[in-house]
């Protein structure tokens, strides 16, 4: 089975504080994506990786930022915590195309 | 138009009843379809492919009609644990998987 981890299951910021949420897969998926879900609006892609180091913005990008050192990790940067930033965040990951995702536990990250 | 659409419900059904959701994808173009469950504060989880000739999977049935652009899932002798939010998933051709598009669900409630 995948095994997608995310680092925090919970996690409480301060506004303008530097965040970093961290993704790791097991099946040594090319693709890895950030998402985050907030009611009424489903899911919403901010950044995917399709190897390492490289990286493309998806939907809503503003605010955040990426890093893809190693083909297992994939990072999520919130570079200055705003409030409208509290959601929660869902790290995927698949191998190939027509192949569905798999999703982490998901970090339900809340900015005061 | 939404690329994807689901009736968001509630559905509410008593156990042992038939259950149907569609979703209509506007691309002609799509390529691969998924069905996924998401629990209340969890992450999505993947229910199964949705294949051309149609497929089953115990008491789920997900069906494809290219002509008319939706898919369904039908879910026989409902239980309690079906209750639950079900996505509808599109994979659009010739995208390399990147533009994977996510209904934003239909809640399922399954009384006793």
């Amino acid at each position: 089975d995948v095994k997608v981890t995310q680092s925090s299951r919970y996690l409480v910021k301060r506004t303008g504080e530097k965040v970093f949420l961290e993704c790791v897969q097991d099946m040594d998926h090319e693709n890895m994506f950030w998402y985050r879900q907030d009611p009424g609006l489903g899911l919403r892609l901010i950044y995917f990786s399709y190897d390492v180091k490289m990286k493309e913005k998806g939907d809503i990008p503003e605010g955040y930022s990426v890093s893809r050192e190693k083909k297992e990790r994939f990072s999520l940067i919130l570079e200055s915590a705003s409030t409208n930033q509290t959601s929660m965040y869902l790290c995927a990951s698949f191998g190939r195309e027509h192949q569905p995702q798999h999703f982490g536990d998901g970090t339900r990250l809340s900015i005061l | 138009r939404k690329e994807v659409e689901q009736d968001p419900g509630p559905f509410n059904v008593p156990e042992g009843a038939t259950v149907a959701f569609n979703c209509t994808y506007s691309n002609s173009a799509s390529q691969s379809f998924f069905w996924y469950r998401q629990d209340c504060r969890k992450e999505p989880k993947l229910l199964m492919s949705v294949y051309s000739s149609g497929n089953e999977d115990g008491r789920f049935t997900a069906q494809l009609n290219r002509a008319s652009q939706y898919i369904s899932l039908l879910i026989r002798d409902s239980k309690l644990s079906d209750s639950a939010t079900y996505l509808c998933v599109v994979n659009p051709r010739n995208t390399g998987g990147f533009k994977t598009i996510f209904g934003a669900g239909t809640r399922l409630f399954v009384k006793a």
